[in-house]
Formats: structure tokens, sequence, C-alpha cells
């Protein structure tokens, strides 16, 4: 079973900060997911990638398949950016395995 | 196009008793997946359904079942409440298994 690191667990930045939220995971993938989860509950899918990089905005995503990482950067941050910020990887036929998820807040 | 809907939005049961929970994709979506959110346990994976067959099944007793219709709704039922199964249980859709998921705004059961 795949197991999926994230790091930090806990951010805080001030607002206007560059931001890098990581994610490791244990064996191959197919694809890789980036998830937001404001207060509330409602998850938003941010991103989904199997190589490279996506950019939507100010939220960068990369993945690296040799180092099994990806990375979640989130430019010029802003209050409205905190939330819950939540890595799932997935593998063909298999079901998504989720991080434990890094909550960020961004002070005015 | 209207998004992933749950209903009940919010429920309060006692142990013992049974619920029912109900998701409807959005329209054109065939897969259903249902998973459940706990601050201990963070997001768990209980079913995969597509064209209503289930695809996969998470690590969860035989308690919990569901099942998908011809028009892709999806319903998961948990039987024999225990106070550990209050959660966020979350149903998201997609085109197809490997395709983005789309998330509902979950139910949250409170079993007491």
């Amino acid at each position: 079973k795949n197991e999926v690191e994230q790091s930090p667990q806990n951010l805080t930045a001030q607002e206007g900060e560059f931001i890098t939220i990581n994610c490791s995971y244990s064996v191959g993938i197919s694809a890789l997911h980036w998830l937001q989860q404001h207060p509330g509950g409602g998850i938003v899918s941010l991103f989904m990638l199997s190589s490279g990089k996506k950019k939507h905005g100010r939220l960068i995503a990369t993945i690296n398949i040799q180092e099994k990482h990806s990375s979640l950067h989130i430019t010029a941050s802003h209050p409205r950016d905190s939330a819950v910020y939540i890595c799932a990887v997935g593998s063909g036929n298999t079901p998504l395995v989720f991080g434990k998820g890094t909550r960020l807040s961004v002070i005015a | 196009k209207a998004g992933v809907t749950q209903t009940p939005r919010y429920l309060i049961k006692t142990r013992g008793q049974q619920v029912t929970l109900s998701c409807s994709p959005i329209s054109g979506h065939r897969s259903v997946s249902w998973y459940q959110q706990t601050p201990g346990q963070g997001l768990q994976f209980l079913f995969e359904y597509f064209s209503e067959t289930q695809r996969n099944k998470g690590n969860f007793p035989g308690r919990f079942s569901g099942r998908q219709f011809s028009n892709s709704r999806s319903e998961m039922n948990v039987s024999t409440l225990e106070l550990g199964d209050s959660a966020l249980y979350l149903c998201a859709s997609s085109l197809g298994p490997v395709d983005t998921q789309y998330f509902g705004p979950g139910t949250r059961l409170t079993v007491l």
C-alpha cells in the first residue's frame, strides 16, 4: 500500500509570502492529486498531474516521478488561501490514498 | 452544470441504528467514490462504483455497504452504528475511474 507523507503539518504565513507544501509517496503512481478543503468540509480538486508541472492562477504544482515527490506552491498568498491542502495518489485500478493534510493559515 | 449533491447534510443517530446516505453525481459522471473523514485518520477510501459495479472496496467492516443505480446515483449504508462511525462522509464523482474527482459537500454523521 502506498504511504503518503505531507510536510509541514501546519503552516502560518503572512499575506504575500510564497508558500510551499510537500508530498512524498512510497510506491510508483499514475496520478497525484492536490485537494483543498475549507472549514465546513467542502473539498475542491486543484490539480491532477502525472508528470511535470501545472499552473492555475497563483497555484503551481510540480511532480518528480523518479524521486516520488510533489510540491504545491502558492505565490502571493492571501488570507482566502487559508485551508487544509491534501495530497492524494492513485495508480490505475487502485483507489486514492491520502496524506494527512497541511493546515495553512495566511494572516493579513 | 449542477455539482455533486449529498443528502442528508447532517445526521444524528444512536448506537445500534443503521443509516443510509445518498449521493447524486454530476450529470454524465459514471464513477462514484465514497470516503470517510475523521480527525484522527484523515480521509479514507470506502468504495468505488463504476456503471453499477463495485470496482474497489476499502478496509472497512462488512457493516459498511453501498450500491450504485443505473442513473449513477449511489447510496451507502452503515448498519449497527458504533460511536467510531461518527465522521464526515464524502462522495466524489468523475467521468471515469481515473479522471478528476469532484467532491460533494459531505454528510456529517454523529453517533451518540
